[in-house]
């Protein structure tokens, strides 16, 4: 079965802070795609990368960057800097393959809040 | 705006009454998606659409759920009776091809059901 885990809840920091969103996932694929989406409080989920197993090259645009690690099963996503605009809940999620290429998988999301 | 678009945004119905909502894929689109999100949970997957046909439902999709998408572009998502626990987020995407393109998703519509 697939299953995506995001064990933070809830983080808070300081605005200009570094913060890590943790995700951990499982799949007996061996050809997948992780994504991370962001929903602001709008509440629309707004699509931020796409990666697939093959490529285990970490990410970096902007202020965001991504590390996925087949080893440990996870694919966290940092921001630098952060500010009070990032302020949103974080979803990561995965996709298959095969008799299970049909939907994406989400997490429980991370809510992230940035003070001023 | 060429982005997913969902009508209505909110809807609150009474137990037991038929509600319908509607979806605008992007144009270009020919995969379109169903989710269902409650409050403090990732979105949860109850079917999709290639084109006009409808190719998976989840185990959520009860029979008081059904979907279209006739001529393969825009879709509709109908609940019948229904009930205090389909309050929920009802979120559209859509996507250019398979699991390997990324679903962008529209704004959503928000069922209360009193």
């Amino acid at each position: 079965a697939q299953k995506v885990t995001q064990a933070q809840t809830e983080i808070s920091v300081v605005e200009k802070e570094d913060v890590t969103l943790d995700c951990v996932y499982e799949t007996r694929d061996t050809t997948y795609y992780l994504f991370w989406y962001k929903q602001p409080p709008s509440g629309e989920l707004v699509f931020l990368i796409r990666r697939n197993s093959f490529d285990e090259q970490n990410e970096i645009s902007g202020r965001y960057s991504w590390n996925f690690q087949k080893s440990t099963s996870s694919f966290n996503f940092t921001i630098t800097a952060s500010q009070v605009v990032d302020s949103a809940v974080y979803f990561c999620a995965l996709g298959g393959a095969g008799s299970s290429a049909s939907k994406i998988i989400f997490g429980s999301g991370t809510r992230l809040s940035i003070r001023p | 705006d060429t982005g997913v678009s969902q009508n209505p945004r909110h809807k609150i119905t009474k137990r037991g009454q038929n509600v319908t909502f509607r979806c605008d894929p992007i144009s270009e689109h020919n995969r379109l998606y169903w989710y269902r999100q409650t409050l403090g949970q990732g979105p949860e997957f109850l079917t999709y659409f290639q084109n006009e046909a409808q190719l998976e439902k989840s185990r959520l999709l009860s029979d008081r759920f059904s979907a279209e998408r006739p001529k393969g572009s825009f879709s509709t998502l109908e609940i019948q009776r229904t009930e205090q626990g389909d309050s929920a987020m009802y979120l559209c995407a859509s996507s250019p091809g398979g699991p390997s393109y990324e679903q962008y998703f529209g704004p959503g519509t928000r069922l209360t059901v009193t």
